[in-house]
């Protein structure tokens, strides 16, 4: 199966700096890549997503950017905010399956 | 419109038991699946449908078994609960990606923290 790797585990950030968080995929047939944010004790939830057609996608302050090439994907977030502090997965899907494989998760610490 | 709804939000298990996670969505969703979550290990795929009456194992599904009646239920009962098995279980469902080129992100339920002692 499908094979993901995150990185960083951990993140820290000064409030109003940029974070980036990097994801690599093993499989080419991979063509979905969805991004989840998962706050303490709540449910992972989705907050962007890119489908291998496209090279970058952007809303308000987050962007996912994707290199198939490379087969590694990334999310970036501006001006980052105490309410960013949760933690990220990256996830991808092999070609019209929805069989989610995911990262191991970035846990993203905004200091005020 | 409630979503995915989990059922229990808390368990505590002596090993050997067994019991049952149920988890149902009220839109019309295709695809379900469960999802472990363990320290540091992100989210594994115990099980997955894609529609009523058909499933299929994922990364993890020794000592689990499911079963698709409806397009809304998809339980997921431990047979022979061990400590191994203590987690976080997370149910969620999505439209099938074949319908067209945008919304296929999970939606989770709320999660069933599990404890087998």
């Amino acid at each position: 199966g499908e094979n993901v790797e995150q990185h960083p585990s951990t993140l820290s950030v000064q409030e109003g700096d940029s974070a980036v968080i990097k994801c690599t995929y093993s499989d080419s047939a991979s063509n979905y890549f969805p991004w989840y944010k998962q706050e303490l004790g709540k449910r992972p939830q989705l907050i962007i997503d890119i489908r291998s057609n496209v090279g970058e996608k952007k809303d308000q302050r987050i962007a996912v950017t994707l290199n198939k090439t490379a087969k590694h994907f990334s999310l970036h977030i501006t001006e980052t905010q105490p309410e960013d502090s949760a933690v990220y997965f990256c996830a991808c899907s092999i070609y019209n399956f929805n069989k989610f494989y995911f990262g191991s998760g970035t846990k993203l610490n905004v200091k005020p | 419109n409630a979503g995915v709804t989990q059922t229990p939000k808390f368990q505590v298990l002596k090993t050997g038991q067994s019991m049952t996670l149920q988890c149902a969505q009220d839109m019309n969703h295709e695809y379900m699946s469960w999802y472990r979550q363990d320290p540091g290990m992100g989210l594994r795929l115990i099980h997955y449908s894609v529609g009523a009456g058909i499933t299929d194992q994922g990364e993890v599904p020794n000592g689990y078994n499911v079963s698709r009646s409806t397009t809304e239920d998809f339980p997921l009962r431990l047979l022979s609960a061990a400590p191994s098995q203590t987690s976080v279980y997370f149910c969620a469902s999505s439209p099938l990606m074949t319908r067209g080129p945008s919304g296929y992100g999970y939606t989770f339920g709320s999660g069933t923290r599990l404890t087998v002692v």
